[in-house]
């Protein structure tokens, strides 16, 4: 079974406009860690955030947000006034505390920023 | 500020060739990691290593083998490719392999098996 879940694969924007990246995570465990990464074109993957299963606090860092709800066993990730140098693949990854270092990826969402 | 880094790049190999992909980090991380990353699949982890001399299987294991015989490099071998192994591969590091530490990611490896 998957662990994370990308539904959408590819997204296609306008500058400026919001756009937000779903991300459905399954795991048996209580102790958790979800974790965002870009891929720009250049192909290296970028760390852009962390959140531990004790802390839904959304969070914000300038025009990226992210939504994170156990209810739905989601977390979101919401960029505010796209711009070009948006556009990469961004994956969601899964870790669990019981397995340690292994970590689940998604199928990744590649956004496009058309100016 | 290197980093994570692999060579080559990119490598065309013939069915039944071998290769070895060179990965290098000089960030003093205990644990690297080699991922594959197939389109509609996202990152499948192949191997990966908790310290120098140390490896283990990951996900899709077959088909490589793996060494680390100085902390700073983690080697990946194909032996004999087939078309199969046609993917782009990722080496990664983390300071010491805790689930909530972020992962370190080298540029890749683009291998096309013909």
């Amino acid at each position: 079974a998957q662990k994370v879940t990308q539904a959408q694969t590819e997204i296609s924007v306008v500058e400026k406009e919001d756009v937000t990246l779903d991300c459905v995570y399954e795991t048996r465990d209580t102790t958790y860690y979800l974790f965002w990464y870009k891929q720009p074109p250049s192909g290296e993957l970028v760390f852009l955030i962390r959140r531990n299963s004790f802390d839904e606090q959304n969070e914000i860092s300038g025009r990226y947000s992210w939504n994170f709800q156990k209810s739905t066993s989601s977390f979101n990730f919401t960029i505010t006034a796209s711009q070009v140098v948006d556009s990469a693949v961004y994956f969601c990854a899964l870790s669990e505390a019981w397995t340690g270092n292994q970590f689940y990826f998604g199928t990744g969402t590649s956004l496009t920023v058309i100016p | 500020n290197a980093g994570v880094t692999q060579t080559p790049k990119f490598r065309v190999l013939k069915t039944g060739q071998s290769m070895t992909l060179l990965c290098a980090q000089d960030m003093n991380h205990e644990y690297m990691y080699w991922y594959r990353q197939d389109p509609g699949m996202g990152l499948r982890l192949i191997h990966y290593s908790v310290g120098e001399g140390t490896t283990a299987k990951g996900e899709v294991p077959d088909g490589y083998n793996v060494s680390r015989l100085k902390k700073q490099n983690f080697l990946l071998g194909l032996e004999s490719a087939a078309p199969s192994q046609t993917s782009v591969y990722f080496c990664a590091s983390s300071y010491s392999g805790g689930p909530n530490e972020k992962l370190f990611f080298g540029s890749g490896t683009q291998l096309s098996v013909l």
